[in-house]
């Protein structure tokens, strides 16, 4: 099975702070990457996929990088509805699809 | 407006049973794998299957092989998750999802609680 590393597992940051979170996989993914926010006691929302898209409907300030193992995404000024755990994913060839373990965003 | 309605969570003891059901509303289920994704409490998520549009593939996390049993109805629009021979382990919100492997659409989630 294919392991996502993501990093760090919480940050801290403030309203209008540039804030990266990276992913690697164990194997090459290609571009089959995505990446998630969930809020407490919500359902996950897909916000970036096949690694570099923006969902429709999702701010601009949103936005993500990377191919084969590498991944990042970033929010270029962090906002306060932005506070969550940011989960990346990955669905290259066969099942299982694993996530990362979360990145949980505080606002500093 | 597309949505995923959950149903079917509760208490359940180990070794037990449980069936949970997704109902999709605001698209045509038969055109779209469908999936299912768990979160034990306070942790991440976690991919446990995913069902073909037909039915004809399915897929399942090797910790749930031979226990689980996802499947769909497209004539009612019902996806399900049989869930036998539960193990504490299993505890987790359980979210429907659209998709197979990129998820634009979830349920609400439902609980499953484990305990005797």
């Amino acid at each position: 099975d294919i392991q996502m590393t993501q990093s760090p597992s919480s940050l801290s940051a403030s309203v209008g702070d540039r804030v990266t979170i990276t992913c690697q996989a164990s194997q090459d993914i290609t571009n089959y990457l995505n990446w998630y926010q969930q809020k407490p006691g919500k359902a996950p929302k897909l916000l970036i996929y096949d690694a570099s898209n923006l969902k429709t409907g999702v701010p601009s300030r949103f936005s993500g990088s990377g191919y084969g193992t590498d991944f990042t995404f970033t929010i270029s000024s962090l906002q306060p509805e932005d506070i969550a755990t940011y989960y990346c994913q990955q669905y290259d060839n066969l099942p299982p699809y694993t996530f990362g373990q979360g990145t949980k965003l505080e606002i500093k | 407006e597309v949505q995923l309605v959950q149903s079917g969570g509760g208490l359940v003891q180990p070794g037990g049973s449980l069936r949970l059901s997704c109902g999709a509303s605001g698209f045509t289920l038969s055109d779209y794998w469908m999936s299912w994704v768990r979160q034990a409490p306070g942790k991440g998520l976690e991919w446990v299957a995913n069902i073909k549009q037909d039915g004809s593939d399915k897929y399942y996390v090797d910790s749930v092989k031979g226990r689980f049993t996802i499947s769909r109805d497209n004539a009612k629009n019902s996806l399900y998750l049989q869930m036998n021979s539960l193990r504490a382990e299993d505890a987790a919100v359980y979210y429907c999802a659209r998709g197979a492997g990129d998820y634009d659409y979830w349920g609400q989630g439902t609980l499953v609680t484990v305990s005797s």
